[in-house]
């Protein structure tokens, strides 16, 4: 099956330490999206990526940390410099090309706590 | 403001049609997308309209596109329980392929 997986679908974490959400995708899609969404809001692009080894900040990226160094994958981290880091996470891909509809599919998403 | 508003809530009978309503801002706006969300859940992508278009439809959902007054709706026929989530809009601007969210409408179909 194709699709997006994300792990672990719950996290904790303490103040002060980084954490590292999983981001895996089969759909052979160039770019990669992470982002936040936190209760009865909408959703915030923290990082993206248009093709591997290549990265662009989003609206929030302060306090994250991503990498793309295969096409498949796209972790984000999320590091102790974010000052409220509790919230819902969540991954998408797309195609990628800029001549069509490129519609991103989400992952089922990874919520962080942090105690 | 929000470049991108919805309504917080709509509440719907079984069995009629829902019409959820979305404003964005931006004139450069190629494509615009709704999303479904359910409880704990990511995104489920619904269906899109490219902004030359004024109608589309699929199955039980129209979106209507008024392009000059930058207003987009979804039209949900025949109502089921199991629509109930909140549904999001978002649009993808000309200069490249990030999208912008709307804060999303929670509906809550009742029996």
């Amino acid at each position: 099956d194709g699709g997006i997986t994300q792990s672990p679908k719950y996290l904790f974490r303490k103040e002060g330490q980084n954490v590292t959400l999983s981001c895996e995708q089969n759909l052979n899609h160039d770019a990669m999206y992470w982002y936040r969404q936190d209760p009865g809001q909408g959703l915030r692009l923290i990082y993206y990526s248009q093709i591997v080894n290549d990265f662009q900040k989003g609206d929030i990226a302060e306090g994250y940390s991503v990498s793309r160094e295969k096409k498949e994958s796209f972790p984000l981290t999320v590091t102790s410099a974010q000052k409220n880091p509790t919230a819902f996470y969540l991954c998408a891909s797309s195609i990628g090309s800029r001549e069509r509809s490129n519609e991103q599919f989400f992952g089922p998403g990874t919520r962080l706590t942090v105690l | 403001g929000e470049d991108v508003e919805q309504s917080l809530f709509l509440s719907v009978r079984e069995g009629d049609s829902s019409v959820i309503n979305c404003t964005y801002t931006d004139s450069s706006s190629t494509y615009l997308y709704w999303y479904k969300q359910e409880p704990g859940a990511g995104l489920q992508l619904l269906t899109y309209i490219f902004s030359n278009m004024d109608m589309k439809q699929d199955q039980r959902l129209t979106v209507l596109l008024n392009k000059k007054d930058k207003h987009l709706s979804l039209r949900i026929a025949d109502t089921q329980t199991g629509d109930s989530a909140i549904y999001f809009c978002a649009e993808r601007r000309a200069a490249g392929n990030k999208l912008t969210f709307g804060g999303g409408t929670r509906v809550l179909v009742k029996p």
